[in-house]
């Protein structure tokens, strides 16, 4: 059964830090992997999603990186803002119909 | 944004009364997924379908049932509410197995 675990469950930072969030899972027989934003009281955004066959994937301050063979996925924030503060969730399909397993998220407070 | 819409976006019920979540998309999807989201148990799939009339269970399915009678719409269903159904539900739609899944703003549910 795959599991997927985010440690830790919260983190707090001053504005301006660069900032890795992990996310590891047990099976990597995975074909991709998905970051995603929630917001208080709010649905999930997402922010990424990584092939497997791709080790990177950016957008804007975002970066994620995808290590199947370890079973290890980051998200890298470059020069965090006090807007960056959220739930952040990772997910990977599992089984035939892409069930997402997710992990319980890292909640980060960016503070001024 | 995907055109994912979720009704009603809050409910409040009693034990033992039927309740019908609905989620509506018009990005022409294939794949429809149901998640509830916990306190400490994060998000877990309910139930979800891989065409018009072709459905399946979750993890969490017991008290649930779901149709889809057509691509754009998939209903939750719980026969008889009980106080462990208390949850925010969220809809998710994907185009296929590889692509992005697309979250809906969430169904916040309340059994009295």
């Amino acid at each position: 059964k795959q599991e997927v675990t985010q440690i830790p469950a919260a983190l707090s930072v001053p504005e301006g830090e660069n900032l890795v969030l992990n996310c590891s899972f047990t099976d990597s027989a995975i074909y991709n992997l998905q970051w995603f934003r929630q917001d208080p009281g709010k649905g999930l955004t997402s922010l990424l999603l990584i092939q497997s066959s791709q080790r990177e994937q950016t957008s804007g301050r975002l970066n994620a990186s995808l290590d199947k063979s370890s079973g290890r996925s980051t998200l890298y924030i470059a020069a965090s803002q006090p807007g960056d503060s959220a739930t952040y969730l990772c997910a990977v399909p599992t089984g035939a119909n892409s069930k997402l397993t997710f992990g319980k998220g890292i909640t980060l407070s960016v503070r001024p | 944004d995907a055109g994912i819409t979720q009704s009603p976006r809050h409910k409040v019920t009693e034990t033992g009364t039927p309740v019908t979540l609905r989620c509506h998309q018009t990005e022409n999807h294939r794949y429809m997924y149901w998640y509830r989201q916990d306190p400490g148990h994060g998000l877990r799939l309910i139930h979800y379908s891989y065409g018009v009339k072709d459905t399946d269970k979750g993890e969490v399915s017991d008290g649930y049932s779901v149709s889809r009678s057509k691509t754009e719409d998939f209903l939750l269903t719980l026969e008889s509410a009980t106080s462990s159904q208390t949850s925010v539900y969220f809809c998710a739609i994907s185009e296929s197995l590889v692509n992005e899944q697309f979250f809906g703003p969430g169904t916040r549910l309340t059994v009295l």
